[in-house]
């Protein structure tokens, strides 16, 4: 595997399950981050993990729970989600150091609550 | 508050034309990054091009090249002989000050760029 890598793909859930999403990068990077994107908005920052350390949550409601065991894989465990949480959820990782480079996304889990 | 605008939601043109895309962005921050992203139907984004601030130079590569001025926060992007794999949703960020050196990408609403054969 190289580059970022989501899975599952797709999701389907009822708003009762618990189901979780999995984010590995191949490429040595410290930083990694969830990104929401839906029809109606612009790509939104969820989580930002650098080191392993959550530094950053975008006031996502609680029902979204991260979690980043070490800085090759993150993880996005869901809970009685919404309707409205259908969306492409995208992975995306960086380097963390002086500089500011590039994200590197994944693929994304196209996610659909019923 | 830092912000991104692309204020093209659309646009279609025919094969080997030329089509630049809009990009204005505001920020308070003397040191901050721009960036353009593409995003094919498969999903996945692909990182085109990084430019820091204080580097106004205009790059291009192969048929791509970025027109960056800082004097009207723009930072757009032409790409020539247009073909049909350039079909894809285009996004411009910026990037914030570092939050212990990860970034915290603000993305425009992106532009649909449809090349029609």
């Amino acid at each position: 595997e190289t580059g970022v890598t989501q899975t599952p793909r797709h999701l389907v859930m009822g708003m009762t399950n618990k189901k979780s999403l999995k984010c590995e990068q191949h490429l040595g990077h410290n930083a990694m981050y969830w990104y929401k994107q839906s029809a109606k908005k612009p790509l939104e920052l969820m989580f930002v993990y650098n080191f392993k350390e959550q530094t950053e949550n975008n006031s996502v409601p609680s029902r979204f729970s991260p979690e980043c065991p070490n800085s090759s894989h993150l993880f996005l465990h869901l809970h009685t989600l919404q309707p409205e949480d259908s969306a492409l959820y995208l992975c995306a990782s960086s380097q963390a150091t002086g500089t500011s480079y590039e994200q590197y996304f994944g693929p994304g889990t196209r996610l659909t609550v019923t | 508050a830092q912000k991104v605008t692309q204020a093209q939601t659309e646009i279609s043109v025919v094969e080997k034309e030329d089509v630049t895309l809009d990009c204005v962005y505001e920020t308070r921050d003397t040191t901050y990054y721009l960036f353009w992203y593409k995003q094919p139907p498969s999903g996945e984004l692909v990182f085109l091009i990084r430019r820091n601030s204080f580097d106004e130079q205009n790059e291009i590569s192969g048929r791509y090249s970025w027109n960056f001025q800082k004097s009207t926060s723009s930072f757009n992007f032409t790409i020539t002989a247009s073909q049909v794999v350039d079909s894809a949703v285009y996004f411009c960020a910026l990037s914030e000050a570092e939050i212990q050196g990860a970034q915290k990408l603000v993305f425009g609403q992106g532009t649909r760029l449809t090349i029609n054969p």
